[in-house]
């Protein structure tokens, strides 16, 4: 059970270019989502997902797309990186259990670290 | 926005009790109060939660003053390696779940 993973760990972009970042969950969780962290501050939600083939905005979306194709993946694409986003990208997960338990806890990926030229 | 207060930076000395404070003063009826941490560049990490009553896990204790406009997690014997940052977090109970972190409270304990 490898929880939550992402793919890659590390990118390096040149202003313009074009990139997906994947998110992949191994517990069958219904909720997805995409953050990012710039240095010294908390984790700004992008986009996130509550089922296969759903997606909302979240918080800082523009410049960034996402997909859910399957339930498992999660993917977010930056289709011309600018500078500005560079910053460490985390994915998260959680299932649809009950309140009264910690399933409604996120389980996060261990992030990417993107930086843009 | 984040709809939590939380002070900067704390300090504790191992072995001591940690408390960390938290204000959300605009919390609704269908908020609950979840607590993060994230060591170093890890992702975050759930610790606990809860709506009104005093929660307890094996991590620490969460307590909700009665008016529920703040809340008080307690890391009961704080050891070097619970320093981290450390994000108190109001979300509703509807689908998505959305959270919207603060900048949290940096905790460092103290040999």
């Amino acid at each position: 059970n490898a929880g939550v993973t992402q793919t890659p760990k590390f990118r390096v972009l040149k202003t313009g270019q074009s990139m997906t970042l994947l998110c992949a969950q191994d517990m069958n969780h219904e909720y997805m989502y995409w953050y990012r962290q710039d240095p010294g501050m908390g984790l700004r939600l992008i986009h996130y997902s509550v089922g296969e083939g759903t997606t909302a905005k979240g918080e800082v979306p523009d410049g960034y797309n996402v997909s859910r194709l399957k339930k498992q993946n999660f993917l977010l694409g930056l289709e011309s990186a600018a500078p500005s986003q560079t910053s460490v990208y985390f994915c998260a997960s959680r299932g649809t259990g009950n309140q009264r338990s910690s399933s409604y806890e996120q389980y996060f990926g261990p992030g990417t670290r993107l930086t843009v030229t | 926005d984040a709809k939590t207060t939380q002070p900067p930076s704390m300090d504790c000395a191992e072995g001591r009790a940690a408390n960390l404070p938290c204000n959300h003063s605009t919390i609704s009826g269908n908020e609950y109060v979840y607590w993060y941490r994230q060591i170093h560049s890890q992702g975050p990490q759930y610790i606990i939660h809860g709506l009104k009553n005093n929660e307890t896990n094996e991590m620490a204790s969460l307590i909700i003053t009665e008016d529920r406009k703040s809340s008080t997690l307690i890391l009961p014997h704080a050891t070097l390696r619970d320093t981290a940052v450390y994000y108190c977090i109001v979300s509703p109970t509807n689908t998505g779940n959305q959270f919207y972190f603060g900048t949290g409270t940096s905790l460092t304990v103290i040999p």
